[in-house]
C-alpha cells in the first residue's frame, strides 16, 4: 500500500476554490487514487477516484500529473457546509483488500 | 432503502465489560470494515472480512473480535482486553475487489467510565 502524505489542516473562504494535494511518491503501477469526506461524528463518504490525468464529478476534480507521485483534489467555490476532513487513499482496488486511511486534511472554511 | 445500519449510535459501559457493536447492511456488498476513530484522529483499521465464515485482522485488532456468519452482518466485540475502548467506531462494505468505494455507516459511539 501506497504511503500518502497530506497537508494537516487548510483554511479558506467562501466561493474560493481549495486545492488540497496529496504526496504518494511509491504509488505502484495499478494503485488508483480515491479521496473521502467525513463531517464530524458522521462516517467518511466517497467523493472521487482516479488513475491518471484529470477525473471530473458534479462536486470536485482530481488532477493526476502524468508522474502520478501526487494528486490534487480541487474543489470549486466551497461553502461553510464544505468544512470537513479530506482523505487521500493509494491502492489497487482489484487486489487490496485492507483499506488504511491517513490522518487526511481538515479544511476549515471562513465566512 | 439500500444502506449500513450501526447499533447503538451510543453505548456507556464500565471498565471490564464485553460490548457488542452491531452492523448490518443490505446492499449485498462482500467485503465489510471496521474502523476506530479517536478524537482529532483519523480512521484506523480493526478487521475486515471479505466473505463469509473469514475475516482477517486489521492495523489495531488486539482487544477485538469479530464474527461474518452472514453476508448481512459483521458484529464487533470490544472485549475487556482492549485497554482504552473509548472510541467512535464505524463499519464500512465494499462491493467487491474491483472497487475502491467504501460505503460508511453512522458510527457507534461507544463510551467506558
Amino acid at each position: 500500500l501506497a504511503k500518502t502524505t497530506q497537508p494537516i489542516s487548510m483554511d479558506s473562504y467562501e466561493g474560493q476554490e481549495v486545492n488540497i494535494t496529496c504526496s504518494h511518491n511509491n504509488i505502484a503501477t495499478n494503485d488508483y487514487i480515491t479521496w473521502y469526506q467525513q463531517f464530524p461524528s458522521q462516517g467518511p463518504r466517497f467523493i472521487i477516484q482516479g488513475y491518471k490525468t484529470k477525473v471530473t464529478n458534479e462536486v470536485a476534480s482530481l488532477f493526476i500529473p502524468a508522474d502520478r507521485k501526487s494528486s490534487t483534489l480541487s474543489l470549486p467555490r466551497v461553502s461553510l457546509s464544505d468544512t470537513a476532513v479530506y482523505y487521500c487513499l493509494v491502492g489497487d482496488m482489484w487486489r487490496d483488500d485492507k483499506i488504511i486511511f491517513g490522518k487526511g486534511t481538515r479544511l476549515h472554511i471562513l465566512p | 432503502d439500500g444502506g449500513i445500519t450501526q447499533s447503538p449510535k451510543y453505548l456507556f459501559r464500565k471498565e471490564g465489560q464485553n460490548v457488542t457493536l452491531s452492523c448490518e447492511q443490505n446492499l449485498n456488498h462482500d467485503a465489510m470494515y471496521w474502523y476506530r476513530q479517536d478524537p482529532g484522529q483519523g480512521l484506523r483499521l480493526i478487521y475486515y472480512s471479505q466473505i463469509v465464515n473469514d475475516f482477517q485482522k486489521g492495523d489495531i485488532a488486539e482487544g477485538y473480535s469479530v464474527s461474518r456468519e452472514k453476508k448481512e452482518s459483521f458484529p464487533l466485540t470490544v472485549t475487556s482486553a482492549q485497554k482504552n475502548p473509548t472510541a467512535f467506531y464505524l463499519c464500512a462494505s465494499r462491493k467487491g475487489a474491483n472497487t475502491g468505494e467504501l460505503f460508511f455507516g453512522e458510527g457507534s459511539r461507544l463510551t467506558v467510565l
